[in-house]
C-alpha cells in the first residue's frame, strides 16, 4: 500500500497570511501513461463530509476559490491558502488514487492564530 | 447535482453484519464513467477506503485486504443505489461510513461523498 505522510500536524496562521501544508507518498504517484499524479486534496470540516479541493495534483475542482493551490509531483506535494480566511480553519487530507488501495493522509488541521 | 442519501443501522453488537445503502439521484449507478465507493473514518484508522463498484459493459468489484474476507459491495440498478454489507463487527469497526462517488471529469478523484453514517458496534 502507498502511504501518505502529511506534515505538519497542525497549522495555526493568522488571518489573512499563507498556510502551507506538505504530504509525501511513499511510492510515485505519476501516471506515466496521461503524466498526472493522481494526488488529490480535501478540506473536512467537523461534522462534515470531505470536500473535494484539488485533484491531479494542482487543478482546482470547480467553485474552488482560487486562494487554494497545489503542487507537487512524484511523491512530494503541497497545498497552499495564499491568504487564509476565518472560513478555512478545517483539517485538510492528502489522498492517492493511482492505485489500489486508495489511501489518506493522516490530516493537517489549520487554526487561526 | 448528484445527491447520495446513506440509510442503515447506526448501533451494532460485536458478530453482527452491518448493512447500508446508498440512495443515488441525479446520476447513474451503471454509469460507464463512474465508480461508487465505500469509504470509513476512525480517530483510530483515519479515512480508510474499503472498496469500489462499477460497470463497464459488466459489474466490477475491488475490495481493500483488510477486510475482503467479510465485505461485499452490490448494486441494484432498479433503485439506483448500491450497498455494503461488512460480515462479523467488532468494536475496531466503529465509524463513520460514507459512500463516495468517483467521476472522470474531477481527474478520477472521489468528489462527492455522502452524509455519513457513524455506525457504534458495541456490546
Amino acid at each position: 500500500d502507498i502511504v501518505m505522510t502529511q506534515s505538519p500536524d497542525s497549522l495555526a496562521v493568522s488571518l489573512g497570511e499563507r498556510a502551507t501544508m506538505n504530504c509525501k507518498s511513499s511510492q510515485s504517484v505519476l501516471n506515466t501513461s496521461n503524466n498526472k499524479n493522481y494526488l488529490a486534496w480535501y478540506q473536512q470540516k467537523p461534522g462534515q463530509p470531505p470536500k473535494l479541493l484539488i485533484y491531479w495534483a494542482s487543478t482546482r475542482e470547480s467553485g474552488v476559490p482560487d486562494r487554494f493551490s497545489g503542487s507537487g509531483s512524484e511523491t512530494d506535494f503541497s497545498l497552499t491558502i495564499s491568504s487564509l480566511q476565518a472560513e478555512d480553519v478545517a483539517v485538510y487530507y492528502c489522498h492517492q488514487y493511482t492505485s489500489i488501495p486508495w489511501t489518506f493522509g493522516q490530516g493537517t488541521t489549520v487554526e487561526i492564530k | 447535482q448528484v445527491q447520495m442519501q446513506q440509510s442503515g443501522p447506526g448501533l451494532l453488537k460485536p458478530s453482527q453484519t452491518l448493512s447500508l445503502t446508498c440512495a443515488i439521484s441525479g446520476d447513474s449507478v451503471s454509469s460507464n464513467s463512474a465508480t461508487w465507493n465505500w469509504i470509513r473514518q476512525s480517530p483510530s484508522r483515519g479515512l480508510e477506503w474499503l472498496g469500489r463498484t462499477y460497470y463497464r459493459s459488466r459489474w466490477y468489484n475491488d475490495y481493500a485486504v483488510s477486510v475482503r474476507s467479510r465485505i461485499s459491495i452490490n448494486s441494484d440498478t432498479f433503485k439506483n443505489q448500491f450497498s455494503l454489507q461488512l460480515n462479523s463487527m467488532t468494536p475496531e469497526d466503529t465509524a463513520v461510513y460514507y459512500c463516495t462517488r468517483v467521476r472522470g471529469g474531477s481527474g478520477w478523484a472521489i468528489d462527492f461523498w455522502g452524509q455519513g453514517t457513524l455506525v457504534t458496534v458495541s456490546s
